[in-house]
């Protein structure tokens, strides 16, 4: 258990729909990072949030934003989705802008 | 620019040994190797920060060569728990505009009894 948490674990939802992903950092960790995982494909970094501020940025699309609030939480909202759009998402937290980055277990996206 | 993981996929027998590994056309500040079991999440196994650091971790350990923008995974004696994608993660030095982590495209590692 890496002590980030990710809700929910499973989502199915239709096209053109929007969805909300959280997640929790370890305790002490000012930094989030959101990547998509298609099947049996690499990493997608897609954003890097520190201390409640866009830090880097990678691949995401212009249908999805994120946050972090003021308690390091974090959302990704995926927006008009598509069936492309259907991967596991993963948030991953750091103590500090760079190095060693601890996964949550995951957000299963299906599109339907 | 993506890093560039060598071999795509690779079968041993449990107590073989293999390599793996992470090459860059960019000037790098740092590796970062994760191993992934299939349907969970990716697992931090070590981080090099210098040219030429090696690191360990039981019998799992990683050279940098900072001068050859290179990696290396070294799994010594393979246990059937190592089976797995193991993932090179590869930094830019600070001053890079494009400071983000970039990962390679995986390794699959296939451990037989």
């Amino acid at each position: 258990d890496s002590g980030v948490t990710q809700t929910p674990k499973h989502l199915i939802t239709a096209t053109g729909q929007r969805v909300t992903l959280r997640c929790s950092p370890r305790s002490g960790d000012l930094s989030v990072y959101w990547y998509q995982q298609s099947l049996d494909q690499g990493l997608q970094f897609l954003i890097q949030y520190y201390n409640g501020e866009e830090r880097a940025k990678g691949n995401i699309l212009e249908r999805f934003s994120a946050q972090q609030f003021p308690d390091l939480h974090s959302e990704l909202n995926l927006s008009s989705l598509e069936l492309g759009d259907s991967a596991l998402y993963f948030c991953a937290s750091s103590p500090r802008t760079r190095g060693e980055q601890y996964f949550g277990p995951g957000t299963r996206l299906t599109v339907t | 620019q993506q890093p560039v993981q060598s071999p795509q996929a690779v079968i041993l027998r449990e107590g073989e040994d293999a390599v793996i590994n992470c090459s860059s056309s960019k000037a790098l500040y740092s590796v970062h190797w994760y191993r992934q079991k299939h349907g969970e999440a990716p697992v931090f196994l070590m981080i090099l920060l210098k040219g030429g650091e090696q690191k360990g971790h039981d019998k799992i350990s990683a050279s940098f060569n900072e001068k050859k923008q290179q990696s290396s995974l070294y799994l010594t004696a393979s246990q059937l728990s190592y089976s797995g994608t193991y993932f090179c993660g590869t930094e830019p030095p600070i001053t890079d505009r494009d400071d983000k982590i970039i990962f390679g495209k995986g390794t699959r590692l296939h451990i037989l009894p």
